[in-house]
């Protein structure tokens, strides 16, 4: 089955620096990576996805960017602000299964 | 428009005794999902329901866990008997169509801990 591996598990910035949380996935077979944000006590949200017949994908201050021969992806936020506080899951769909595999999640930490 | 409704919110139960969780997905949203999400971890899929269809319940234990989605709208996970390692959140989220690429919207979950 799919794996997928986050990192890392917590990121401390400063309001305004920039984030970029890094996910690995096994099965060659996925072509779905969403990426949910979940603040404490919350639902996980969907914030951005990218399908796998692309590279990049933007909105806002948020990106994903997927490396599919390296079967890497990445989540990308610039000017980070106190509210993007929240754990952050990466998450890998199989073509033709409609399970998404979790990583473990991102604590992210933005100083005021 | 509503979002998923789950309840209760909180359960707080003994070993080997039996609980339900209630689950109502956003109106028309025929898939609907069940997660298990333990404490620093991601949502794990028990089971998918396409309608009153359960698709994918590869992942539910089915000893102790079982599910039903009688008239395909709102959804109940059982368990009985539970035990310790249950404590968990318990997730629903639903989705419109049954493609793999639909965006799933979760529920508040449903904390349950097990004493």
């Amino acid at each position: 089955g799919e794996n997928v591996e986050q990192h890392p598990s917590t990121l401390s910035v400063q309001e305004g620096d920039s984030a970029v949380i890094k996910c690995t996935y096994s099965d060659s077979a996925s072509n779905y990576f969403p990426w949910y944000k979940q603040e404490l006590g919350k639902r996980p949200q969907l914030i951005i996805d990218i399908r796998s017949n692309v590279g990049e994908k933007k909105d806002q201050r948020i990106a994903v960017t997927l490396n599919k021969t390296a079967k890497h992806f990445s989540l990308h936020i610039t000017e980070t602000q106190p509210e993007d506080s929240a754990v952050y899951f990466c998450a890998a769909v199989p073509g033709g299964s409609y399970i998404p595999t979790f990583g473990r999640g991102t604590s992210l930490i933005v100083h005021p | 428009e509503a979002g998923v409704v789950q309840s209760p919110r909180y359960k707080i139960i003994e070993k080997k005794q039996p609980v339900a969780f209630w689950c109502n997905p956003i109106s028309g949203h025929n898939t609907l999902y069940w997660y298990l999400q333990n404490l620093g971890q991601g949502p794990e899929l028990l089971i998918r329901y396409e309608n009153e269809e359960a698709v994918d319940d590869s992942q539910l234990p089915k000893d102790r866990f079982s599910a039903e989605r009688l008239k395909g709208v709102d959804s109940t996970l059982k368990i009985q008997p539970a035990e310790l390692g249950d404590s968990a959140v318990y997730l629903c989220a639903s989705s419109f169509g049954q493609g793999p690429h639909n965006e799933q919207f979760f529920g508040p979950g449903t904390r349950l801990t097990v004493l």
